[in-house]
């Protein structure tokens, strides 16, 4: 079986630029969940869905980014404008529940310059 | 507000020795204490996983010790092996909780 899939797999832009980062959940996973990791801040979450409902977007740093969840296997999250302190490797994600055992994709590396 | 504190941040350890890796939490609501591994380059992957009805749980060279009373447990790797360098992270969670909280991680150096 296929995991988690993110694309692409790294992404370098300059500040200003929209950034769109895709993930495609493990087929019959209700639960999705997107991290960032940083040297300096480690793994932060950043919004977690379920059943294709957003439950939690604190961890969100600011109105630049959004996420959504067009069905039930696919979701996006969007930088824009994107800033050199986005810089970092995005994760998500998917659970058969919110509470089980996450499986993580491979990441994609951003680099904002 | 960080719920799951998680210490040493890194960590050197001659082959064959013990890797020792400790987590204390704050929500009485969690009952479900996961490790994760995460190798460079990788996504982190769980690795062992504990519930607070045992004091302890082994998988080959890896143990889980869970005090609840203290709400800490830790990590005890047996014999580690430079293949097990990598970047560890305690992981709280519960089925009344909603989603996994993760400590911030140790670096593991397992030297040859």
């Amino acid at each position: 079986d296929a995991g988690v899939i993110q694309s692409p797999r790294h992404e370098v832009t300059e500040m200003g630029q929209e950034v769109t980062l895709r993930c495609k959940l493990i087929s019959g996973h209700n639960s999705l969940f997107w991290y960032r990791q940083t040297m300096m801040r480690g793994l932060e979450l950043l919004i977690y869905f379920n059943n294709n409902v957003p439950i939690d977007d604190s961890g969100m740093p600011e109105d630049r980014f959004s996420a959504k969840m067009p069905n039930a296997s696919f979701s996006t999250l969007k930088i824009q404008p994107s800033e050199p302190r986005d810089s970092a490797v995005y994760f998500c994600a998917s659970s058969w529940t919110m509470q089980e055992t996450q499986y993580f994709g491979p990441g994609t590396r951003l680099l904002v310059l | 507000q960080q719920q799951v504190k998680q210490s040493p941040q890194s960590l050197i350890v001659q082959k064959g020795g013990i890797s020792i890796i400790n987590c204390a939490y704050e929500n009485t609501a969690f009952d479900y204490f996961p490790w994760y591994q995460q190798f460079p380059g990788k996504g982190p992957a769980l690795l062992i996983a504990i519930r607070p009805d045992v004091s302890e749980k082994k998988e080959g060279r890896f143990t889980i010790s869970f005090n609840k009373s203290a709400k800490q447990f830790s990590l005890h790797i047996m014999d580690s092996q430079p293949g097990d360098s990598a970047t560890y992270f305690c992981v709280a969670g519960g089925t009344s909780y909603g989603k996994l909280t993760f400590g911030q991680g140790t670096i593991l150096t397992v030297h040859p």
